[in-house]
């Protein structure tokens, strides 16, 4: 099967621009989650979607965030604008209902300038 | 308060050589247990998790780890390191099975092992 997916693998931006993440899960699978690491960080939650609907996002910075998940397929995540402490990696991961591990794709290395 | 404590950012092992890389938790229940590894340009893979049954759990790769409650402890093990071990290792911890879809995991920090030929 096809693994986790994500878009773009690097991004390099302004401060005050527009960066829209996209990631793919596995087919089938209903939780879809969002994780960011900041340099020197651990990995930090963001937010867990269930099919299309937010379960969690305790994690998420701030109003800047925006994440969406229509159809309860792939999911995106906006920042809007954004700023330099922004930069990071980007994991989104998936798992299937009531299964015990996370699926991650490779990340999207986002850098603010 | 949760957490994960990797005391060990980097460790550098000769191939061949044994590894244990710790792990410390806090949590207020019992906890889900996870190793992952992220070699470069990759995603994070896990290598095993524990949650209950027998404390030494095997992962992929030749990697085991073992639970000690009483230490709050989940160090990974493995008994001849080769140079494609070469990564960053997570140690995570969320809520056991059965506490719903919630996979919010707490992560350490990461442990970063170069292999010397």
């Amino acid at each position: 099967e096809a693994g986790v997916t994500q878009f773009p693998s690097h991004s390099v931006i302004e401060k005050g621009q527009t960066v829209t993440l996209r990631c793919d899960p596995i087919s089938g699978h209903d939780n879809l989650y969002w994780y960011r690491r900041v340099m020197g960080k651990e990995i930090k939650f963001l937010l867990h979607f269930v099919k299309e609907s937010k379960q969690d996002e305790s994690g998420m910075p701030n109003n800047r965030f925006l994440a969406e998940r229509t159809g309860g397929t792939y999911s995106t995540l906006k920042v809007q604008p954004a700023e330099l402490e922004d930069s990071g990696v980007y994991f989104c991961a998936s798992s299937q209902a009531g299964t015990s591990a996370l699926h991650f794709g490779n990340g999207t290395r986002l850098t603010v300038t | 308060a949760q957490s994960v404590t990797q005391p060990d950012i980097h460790i550098t092992v000769s191939e061949g050589a044994s590894l244990e890389l710790r792990c410390n938790y806090s949590y207020g229940a019992t906890p889900y247990l996870f190793w992952y590894v992220q070699s470069p340009g990759q995603g994070l893979q896990l290598l095993l998790k524990y949650f209950s049954g027998d404390t030494l759990v095997q992962g992929i790769k030749g990697f085991e780890a073992e639970f000690k409650r009483s230490q709050s402890s989940f160090n990974l093990r493995k008994p001849s390191v080769h140079w494609s071990d070469a990564a960053e290792y997570f140690c995570a911890v969320g809520a056991p099975p059965g506490a719903g879809n919630n996979r919010k995991l707490i992560w350490g920090l990461g442990t970063s092992l170069a292999v010397n030929p």
